[in-house]
């Protein structure tokens, strides 16, 4: 079955810090996979998401490769701002396994001190 | 995209009493889905309800526990009942537009 891995948090960093948080899949067929995020007291909302190898999705000053030679699709910033302190979520979907309902990571509290 | 409206926002209620969260969104859509979000852990779907037909649950989920309403393409209900402790959760309803999901703000419930 499908399957997503994300690192543990908390992360906590530093404004401006450069930020990482993994994510590794396991699917059977060829997913989109989607970045979301949770800021405190809200639902989750889409932040980037890429459909196929090599695609890079992009949003906020965020960025994820879909990289299928290592099953990845890590979460970037280059410089994290206090407003960014938020969970972020993994997630993809398979439509070849006939539904796109995504299968979402555990999640990773992103801390940012001023 | 959607806008979802989602209400209570939070609730304390007593063990053995039952909760019915709302969902409204801005435009007709086919399926909504129901997630329950516990502290530390992933987003679990609870079941997928359809307008005009019998809500599908997932495994671990039934309809006793979780019944759930679809009268129309733009509302769901989501019931909690006969709760317990272990129903302290935060309740997502989300709905699906081109392969993204949209979420409401989330219900979060404690059982006392």
């Amino acid at each position: 079955g499908n399957s997503v891995t994300q690192m543990e948090g908390p992360v906590t960093l530093s404004e401006e810090a450069f930020l990482t948080i993994n994510c590794t899949y396991t699917a059977t067929g060829y997913p989109s996979l989607f970045w979301y995020v949770q800021y405190p007291g809200e639902g989750l909302q889409l932040l980037l998401k890429a459909t196929k190898a090599d695609d890079k999705g992009s949003n906020k000053g965020f960025e994820a490769t879909y990289r299928k030679e290592t099953t990845s699709f890590h979460l970037e910033k280059g410089s994290v701002q206090v407003s960014d302190s938020a969970v972020y979520f993994c997630a993809l979907s398979d439509l070849s396994g006939g539904s796109y309902i995504p299968t979402f990571g555990r999640g990773t509290s992103l801390i940012v001190h001023p | 995209s959607a806008v979802i409206s989602q209400k209570p926002s939070r609730d304390i209620c007593q063990r053995g009493t039952s909760l019915t969260i709302q969902c409204q969104v801005d435009s007709q859509v086919t399926m909504m889905f129901w997630y329950r979000q516990q502290p530390g852990q992933s987003l679990t779907l609870i079941a997928t309800a359809n307008q005009g037909s019998e809500a599908t649950y997932e495994s671990g989920f039934v309809i006793d526990k979780f019944p759930i309403s679809r009268p129309n393409l733009t509302f769901s209900t989501l019931t909690v009942s006969n709760m317990s402790p272990e129903d302290s959760s935060i309740y997502l309803c989300s709905v699906g537009r081109d392969e993204k999901l949209f979420f409401g703000s989330g219900t979060q419930l404690s059982v006392l």
